[in-house]
């Protein structure tokens, strides 16, 4: 089973949507980022999270360390939000901290 | 500032020949990595380096060495390029392990 996992693995949208991406890990972390990866293959940090919520423009990233589980969210999704969004934990496993990444979901918001 | 830069963006190699993909920021980053990317596959750790003249393995370091040599720099050399290094790979950057990383461009590479 893969540390990190991320659903849907595609998702396809309607501008203006609610969108929400999951990620679900099984080590014990640190840290959890969420990452964009543009179809031209740039990946920025969107967020790093440890606990709670933080909020950027329209997204929203959300973490429940009891659970082992983060969402983000885009509200008023825009053709331009198309791209693959990327989960990574801060793994504490086996005493050394490691980034341990998902595969990513790849959404596609249409016009 | 130029953020991360990666040096060539793509690149075709022979079997069993070398080369070094570069990588810089301008940031005055201490911890500097190297990703490689592949269909169906979260990014994987190839090489880091918490300060110059510190490097070390991460999960997939077979066939590739580094050194850092400046705070700036951290080239990524392939010694005898395979097929299986068929990939695209990422340089980061961030202000120390734990911090928010920056992305490099990415270098695509093919090894036929």
């Amino acid at each position: 089973k893969n540390e990190v996992e991320q659903s849907p693995q595609n998702l396809t949208a309607q501008e203006g949507e609610f969108i929400t991406i999951n990620c679900s890990y099984s080590v014990g972390i640190s840290a959890l980022h969420w990452l964009q990866q543009h179809p031209g293959g740039g990946i920025v940090s969107l967020f790093m999270l440890s606990s709670g919520k933080k909020k950027h423009g329209r997204l929203i990233a959300t973490i429940n360390i009891q659970e082992k589980h983060s969402s983000l969210h885009i509200t008023a999704s825009h053709p331009r939000d198309s791209a693959v969004y990327i989960c990574a934990v801060r793994s504490t496993q086996g005493g050394s901290e490691k980034l341990v990444f998902g595969k990513g979901t790849k959404l596609t918001v249409n016009p | 500032n130029a953020g991360v830069t990666q040096t060539p963006k793509f690149q075709v190699l022979k079997t069993g020949q070398s080369m070094t993909l570069q990588c810089a920021q301008d940031m005055n980053h201490e911890y500097m990595s190297w990703y490689r990317q592949d269909p169906g596959m979260g990014l994987r750790l190839i090489h880091y380096s918490v300060g110059a003249g510190i490097t070390d393995q991460g999960e997939v370091p077979n066939g590739y060495n580094v050194s850092r040599s400046t705070t700036e720099d951290f080239p990524l050399r392939l010694l005898s390029a395979a097929p299986s290094q068929t990939s695209v790979y990422f340089c980061a950057s961030s202000l120390q392990r734990r911090y928010e990383q920056y992305f490099g461009p990415g270098t695509r590479l093919t090894v036929t």
